[in-house]
């Protein structure tokens, strides 16, 4: 139950695209939900994150929809770009016990 | 402002010894949290300490410790090392305990051989 999963594992994209990843919970104590971006060799940094109470969120180029009847939640990358190419995790915390837990990752390549 | 920074950036150990990972906290932080990241996987949290107490702690048995310093920098320790703790260990800073904006380290790489 305290697990999130997160598809697809990787992905390809050309420039411009929409690539949409994906994850689901099972914890309905979940009210927090990240999504974090790696470059290799450095540590994740957040990119933007979302509350329950709003069905979706987005800054800049990057958007988080949210299900809570499905209890899902997907990041859309808008006018995707090769800089984007990096490993995207998705996390989720509930607030009794705040610890994050990550899916497994998707690693994003978008081509030139 | 300077940032999350960890040491040693790599490190190589045979397994039954012990090691001791750094971090310190970026300016004003006083919240520290260790990860553990196995290759092609998420981050899995280990503990965290907010003034000097831990402030909770993931499923990692006892063998791994940790401490805060009184400047908030942090040590991870780990003793009688087995290979499955090859991974790499992530240091994350916030201004609060609980679920502040966590901002993390480049990270050590751990090798038990």
């Amino acid at each position: 139950q305290q697990q999130v999963k997160q598809s697809p594992q990787s992905l390809i994209v050309q420039k411009g695209g929409i690539p949409i990843i994906n994850c689901a919970y099972e914890n309905t104590a979940f009210d927090y939900f990240p999504w974090y971006q790696q470059f290799p060799g450095k540590g994740p940094a957040l990119l933007i994150a979302i509350r329950p109470d709003v069905s979706e969120k987005k800054e800049g180029r990057f958007t988080i929809s949210f299900n809570k009847s499905a209890k899902q939640f997907s990041l859309h990358i808008m006018d995707s770009q090769p800089g984007d190419s990096a490993t995207y995790f998705c996390a989720a915390s509930g607030d009794s016990n705040y610890q994050l837990i990550w899916g497994a990752g998707t690693k994003l390549i978008i081509k030139p | 402002e300077t940032g999350v920074t960890q040491s040693p950036t790599h490190l190589i150990k045979t397994r039954g010894q012990q090691v001791t990972l750094r971090c310190s906290s970026q300016s004003g932080h006083n919240t520290v949290s260790w990860y553990q990241q196995a290759l092609g996987q998420g981050p899995q949290f280990i503990f965290q300490y907010y003034r000097e107490e831990e402030n909770g702690r993931g499923n990692f048995p006892p063998r791994f410790s940790g401490l805060q310093f009184p400047n908030y920098s942090s040590e991870l320790n780990v003793n009688a090392l087995e290979l499955d703790d090859s991974a790499l260990y992530l240091c994350a800073s916030s201004l609060g305990r609980g679920r502040d904006t966590q901002y993390f380290g480049p990270g050590t790489r751990l090798t038990v051989l």
